[in-house]
């Protein structure tokens, strides 16, 4: 079946770092979305991406469609305390109802 | 979006017993869906609620273990039957308006098994 492969699991970085992460699968998307999850909390979506290079941009947070459409990556700039949190990418193969969830990056930001 | 209300939020709940968890939607979708999520883990899709027919499920979930319902296009349940402490999860109601669109989540719904 699909699978989704998302690094790193973990990251510890100082507020105002930048931080990328990225996810890649073992067969071909058309629909690429990045969650942030809090504690006691249901994912939150960020980022949905439909088309091959596309790069979409939600305040502080971008995120890319990669152009073999078995890869995409969500970067956060300028890192602040509220980013904390588990983010998720997940996708979907064409014509499938249901979404691939890839592990999640913890995000842990020092002050 | 979708606004999306879950209930119980949170529950403990015996071994041995049933608990049903409610899925309400502000708007008509042509999706829903139940998830596990499983301390620290990712989520585990449990099955597609389809409107008026019995639920589709994953591998490794059964329709005796978690039966679905879903009367209509804005409400879902889904039972976790005779639980034991294995089944303490986040379970979470996600859902889609048509194909190939953004997936919405519920608050979620913590459960305890003692």
């Amino acid at each position: 079946g699909q699978q989704l492969n998302q690094s790193p699991q973990s990251m510890f970085i100082q507020e105002g770092e930048d931080v990328s992460m990225n996810c890649t699968s073992s067969s071909i998307f058309n629909t690429w979305l990045w969650y942030k999850q809090d504690p006691g909390e249901g994912p939150v979506l960020l980022i949905a991406l439909y088309k091959a290079g596309e790069l979409t941009s939600n305040g502080r947070l971008t995120a890319q469609f990669g152009t073999t459409r078995k890869d995409s990556f969500l970067n956060i700039s300028a890192s602040i305390p509220s980013d904390v949190g588990i983010y998720f990418c997940a996708g979907q193969d064409k014509g499938a109802q249901k979404l691939v969830f890839g592990q999640g990056t913890r995000l842990t930001i020092n002050p | 979006s979708a606004v999306i209300s879950q209930k119980p939020s949170r529950d403990i709940c015996q071994r041995g017993t049933s608990l049903t968890i409610q899925c309400q939607v502000d708007s008509q979708v042509t999706m829903m869906f139940w998830y596990r999520q499983q301390p620290g883990q990712s989520l585990t899709l449990i099955a597609t609620a389809n409107q008026g027919s019995e639920a589709t499920y994953e591998s490794g979930f059964v329709i005796d273990k978690f039966p679905i319902s879903r009367p209509n296009l804005t409400f879902s349940t889904l039972t976790v039957s005779n639980m034991s402490p294995e089944d303490s999860s986040i379970y979470l109601c996600s859902v889609r308006r048509i194909l190939n669109t953004e997936a919405f989540f519920g608050q979620g719904t913590r459960l305890t098994v003692v």
